[in-house]
């Protein structure tokens, strides 16, 4: 089973405008981190906001949230205010422990984002 | 500045052939990592190492050989058991096993010729 699973593959938004991008998560292990990450046409991996399992509050970070509903399992990603560089495939990523002490990072497929003007 | 370094950015390869990814760090970061995105897959761990002189297979390390002698290098073959090795290579680095901020290269295009 998919321990991050993102269903949609692509979504469209007009610039100016807020974006949610789902994902939804699977771990039996009571703390662990959730982490959205941006990747432009270059290829790099851009690290955009972190949320804790036992966070209180959702995560912010300027024009990005994070919408955390732990009992549904979900942490959607909210843009506001979209812009033309946003423009870039993100991913959903989860840390967690494995073999007791080794923590991996696992990502889901991703969701290419498309900001027109 | 600190940072990942990647290279070569693009990298060749014929089939039955071996090929080195270099990957170096300049974070004093304990732990490294490898992995592999191919479209629609995401990213898939290969490989990784919080410590010197140690590393793990990840959920994809069949046809992959890394090594970890210096703290700031991890470097990645790719081999002739790998059977479809043409992919984009990202390598990362966090300060160790238990950080969350992991720290990214610009990656490598693998493509087999």
């Amino acid at each position: 089973a998919q321990k991050i699973t993102q269903t949609q593959p692509g979504m469209f938004v007009q610039e100016k405008e807020a974006v949610t991008l789902d994902c939804t998560y699977d771990t039996s292990d009571p703390s662990y981190g959730l982490f959205w990450y941006k990747q432009p046409s270059s290829g790099e991996m851009i690290f955009l906001i972190y949320q804790g399992s036992y966070d209180q509050q959702n995560a912010t970070e300027g024009r990005y949230s994070l919408n955390f509903q732990k009992a549904r399992k979900s942490a959607n990603l909210v843009i506001s205010a979209s812009q033309l560089g946003d423009s870039a495939m993100y991913f959903c990523a989860m840390r967690e422990v494995s073999g007791g002490s080794n923590y991996k990072l696992t990502f889901g497929k991703g969701t290419l984002l498309t900001v027109n003007p | 500045d600190g940072g990942i370094t990647q290279s070569p950015k693009y990298l060749f390869r014929k089939e039955g052939q071996n090929v080195t990814l270099s990957c170096e760090q300049n974070l004093n970061h304990d732990a490294m990592y490898w992995y592999r995105q191919d479209p629609g897959q995401g990213l898939r761990l290969i490989y990784y190492s919080h410590i010197v002189n140690d590393f793990q297979k990840g959920d994809i390390a069949e046809g992959y050989s890394v090594s970890r002698e210096k703290k700031e290098s991890f470097p990645l073959t790719v081999t002739s058991a790998q059977k479809n090795p043409t992919a984009f290579y990202l390598c990362a680095s966090s300060i160790n096993a238990n950080d969350d901020g992991y720290t990214f290269g610009s990656g490598t295009r693998l493509t087999v010729v």
